[in-house]
């Protein structure tokens, strides 16, 4: 599975839009890039992932470049509840390749 | 609800005396995983399950059982628990362990242990 490396913290603000960024210049063809956020110490939750195109979803949107060496993970609107642990992991849609999560973007979101 | 459930959430127990904790997921997924999270060190995957009976070890087996024999549960079992096995732990569940859309992850609440 390729590596990916993103900032340790963030700070964004209330009502703005947060843009977390996630590199992986080593990724595959056949890696789909994944986001996930773990609130506290909750369970890790999945927000959202692609491959080539951009996505979006009632959570989130995925941005990823179109070398896909890099991708970002847009919350339109951030809340003081989207404060958390957001995890950018690749990994590919091949048999027996299991999740990896890295230390992760920690987002604090501020009144 | 489509859930994943751990049980007990909150433990503390004394070295070497052998524990289970349960896995349990009601979505028929074929995949089943048991992480550990210790600060500084994120999450790192214990044991697997691609489906009934088929375990297989991840990045820090050491110090743990699993099983499988019923599709819907997963048990992490620690025979001779030591202090280093304090942590918080994640069971999780997925349709099967290939990649791609449908495949994300669920993840249980998590288990706090504490091994005096």
């Amino acid at each position: 599975d390729a590596k990916t490396t993103q900032p340790t913290s963030m700070d964004c603000a209330e009502g703005r839009a947060a843009n977390l960024p996630c590199n992986h210049s080593t990724i595959s063809g056949n890696e789909y890039v994944y986001w996930y956020r773990q609130i506290h110490s909750q369970g890790p939750q999945y927000i959202i992932h692609g491959l080539k195109n951009n996505e979006t979803n009632e959570m989130a949107s995925l941005i990823i470049t179109e070398d896909r060496k890099s991708s970002t993970l847009i919350l339109p609107h951030a809340t003081l509840r989207d404060t958390a642990v957001y995890y950018c992991i690749v990994r590919g849609h091949n048999y027996g390749q299991n999740f990896v999560f890295g230390p992760g973007t920690r987002l604090s979101v501020l009144p | 609800e489509a859930q994943v459930t751990q049980n007990p959430r909150y433990l503390i127990t004394v070295t070497g005396k052998k524990l289970t904790v349960t896995c349990s997921q009601n979505m028929n997924h074929e995949y089943m995983s048991w992480y550990r999270q210790d600060p500084g060190l994120g999450l790192r995957q214990i044991y697997y399950s691609m489906n009934v009976e088929v375990t297989d070890k991840g990045d820090v087996p050491e110090g743990y059982k699993v099983s499988r024999k019923e599709k819907r549960n997963f048990p992490l079992i620690l025979e001779s628990p030591s202090p280093n096995q304090t942590s918080l732990y994640f069971c999780a569940s997925s349709p099967t362990l290939a990649g791609g859309p449908g495949n994300e992850q669920f993840f249980g609440p998590g288990t706090r242990l504490t091994v005096l």
